[in-house]
């Protein structure tokens, strides 16, 4: 059974950069069947989805969020990272990694506890 | 793009039925995937493919997807239960994931 574990900045400053990884275990992250996805959840709000990367390098991103966003994958430490630039308030959430199943129905089967991110000076 | 609307909540009392709808332009064309999201924990998928059970989620929990509204629907509701659950389909127009806004259930 796959799992999946987020890593990185906790505290942020207004107008930095937000780096954050996910490592992948118990299953293969070169797989043709799944992506590797970044969904986020503002305090008090729903879930919002960032971007996916096919195993490729193939990548797909929000539109809201698509000129500061950017996903890597690192398939040697079986891991792949999100950065977010010039992040705001508006950025601060839980962020998770997920396991998008692709092909047919499309959904995210497996998904990482979340780490929380707070922008602030 | 593509829009998901649920009932902000809904509450039932333990033991009782609980359905939670996702709304959406002719979504009974597209697959509805179902997710449950406790206060610290990771999102769990409960369903898939409209009305699929992962392997280890109860029978009590089941879907359905017709029209315009998918619908969760929780049976013999336990207190464990209690979560934020999100519908999410896939735009095939903009190639993304959609999700609703969210449901709380709260078990009385």
């Amino acid at each position: 059974q796959v799992q999946l574990q987020e890593s990185g900045s906790g505290l942020v400053m207004p107008s930095q950069s937000l780096s954050l990884s996910c490592a992948v275990s118990g299953g293969p992250i070169s797989s043709d069947t799944h992506a590797w996805s970044w969904v986020r959840q503002p305090p008090g709000k729903g879930l919002e989805w960032i971007g996916y990367m096919y195993h490729s390098g193939t990548a797909y991103y929000s539109p809201s969020l698509k000129s500061r966003a950017s996903i890597s994958i690192d398939k040697s430490k079986s891991q792949f990272s999100l950065t977010l630039t010039s992040v705001t308030a508006a950025d601060t959430a839980i962020y998770h990694c997920a396991r998008l199943t692709i092909f047919g129905g499309w959904y995210f089967d497996s998904w990482g506890q979340g780490t929380r991110v707070a922008v602030s000076s | 793009s593509f829009v998901l609307t649920q009932p902000p909540s809904v509450s039932v009392a333990p033991g009782k039925t609980a359905r939670i709808t996702c709304a959406g332009n002719n979504i009974g064309s597209k697959s509805a995937h179902w997710y449950q999201k406790k206060p610290g924990q990771a999102p769990l998928l409960v369903i898939y493919y409209d009305s699929e059970r992962p392997s280890g989620i109860p029978e009590r929990f089941s879907g359905s997807n017709s029209g315009n509204t998918a619908a969760l629907t929780i049976s013999g509701v336990e207190a464990g239960d209690e979560a934020d659950y999100f519908c999410q389909v896939w735009d095939t127009g903009s190639d993304h994931p959609v999700f609703g806004e969210g449901t709380k259930l709260t078990v009385l």
